[in-house]
């Protein structure tokens, strides 16, 4: 049973480019909730998808938008990147979109140079 | 909007001493989940608490959630050296606190 899968591990953008990140939910699992992790700091809720709809969102702003599949995976995308976006992009399922646990993915670092 | 303070942002212990984080939240919870994260890895669940005043323990951890519902506790008893790494509190699911980063000396 494969757990949560996050696509890719590692890469490298310039400022102002336009990146995508994948996510691949835990078996079973129909909630996508996508953070953002500063080094050293607590994971940041940025939104997320249930039934293939945005059903709550963080303080972010509208450059960062998501979709998801009705497979349940996921995707991020940050448009005219910053040098602030640079940091480690974790996937979180869940059954439900009210409470149960996280389970989370082994993240995508986002370089921004 | 809703935050969650975390308490002490970092402890280091000799082994077998105990090891205890704070969680406190600006507003009512109605949930809190408690999640460790080992250096270099993803944040991994230990537990939820859900009612108030809520006791919960596995092993060496206990868990509190106050009879307000906005802060809880995290204590570990006789840490080992696997007890290493930052452990988070999330309210909600959704607010994550700072976290504690925990260090054990052996």
């Amino acid at each position: 049973d494969a757990g949560v899968t996050q696509s890719p591990t590692h890469l490298i953008k310039t400022r102002g480019q336009q990146v995508t990140l994948r996510c691949s939910p835990k078996s079973g699992h129909d909630t996508v909730s996508w953070y953002q992790q500063a080094l050293g700091q607590g994971p940041q809720f940025i939104f997320q998808y249930y039934e293939e709809e945005e059903r709550q969102r963080g303080n972010f702003p509208d450059r960062f938008s998501g979709h998801q599949f009705p497979n349940y995976s996921s995707e991020l995308n940050v448009n005219a990147l910053l040098l602030g976006d640079s940091a480690l992009y974790l996937c979180a399922s869940s059954l439900g979109h009210n409470t149960g646990e996280l389970f989370f993915g082994e993240g995508s670092r986002l370089t921004v140079l | 909007g809703q935050q969650v303070m975390q308490i002490p942002q970092y402890q280091h212990v000799q082994e077998g001493e105990d090891f205890t984080t704070y969680c406190n939240s600006s507003t009512t919870l109605s949930n809190i989940q408690w999640y460790k994260q080992r250096p270099g890895g993803h944040p991994v669940f230990l537990i939820q608490l859900v009612k108030s005043g809520e006791v919960k323990k596995q092993k060496r951890l206990t868990f509190q959630f106050g009879e307000a519902k906005k802060n809880s506790s995290l204590h570990i008893t006789a840490t080992q050296t696997t007890d290493v790494g930052t452990y988070f509190c999330a309210g909600n699911k959704l607010v994550f606190g700072a976290g504690t980063i925990l260090r054990v000396k052996s």
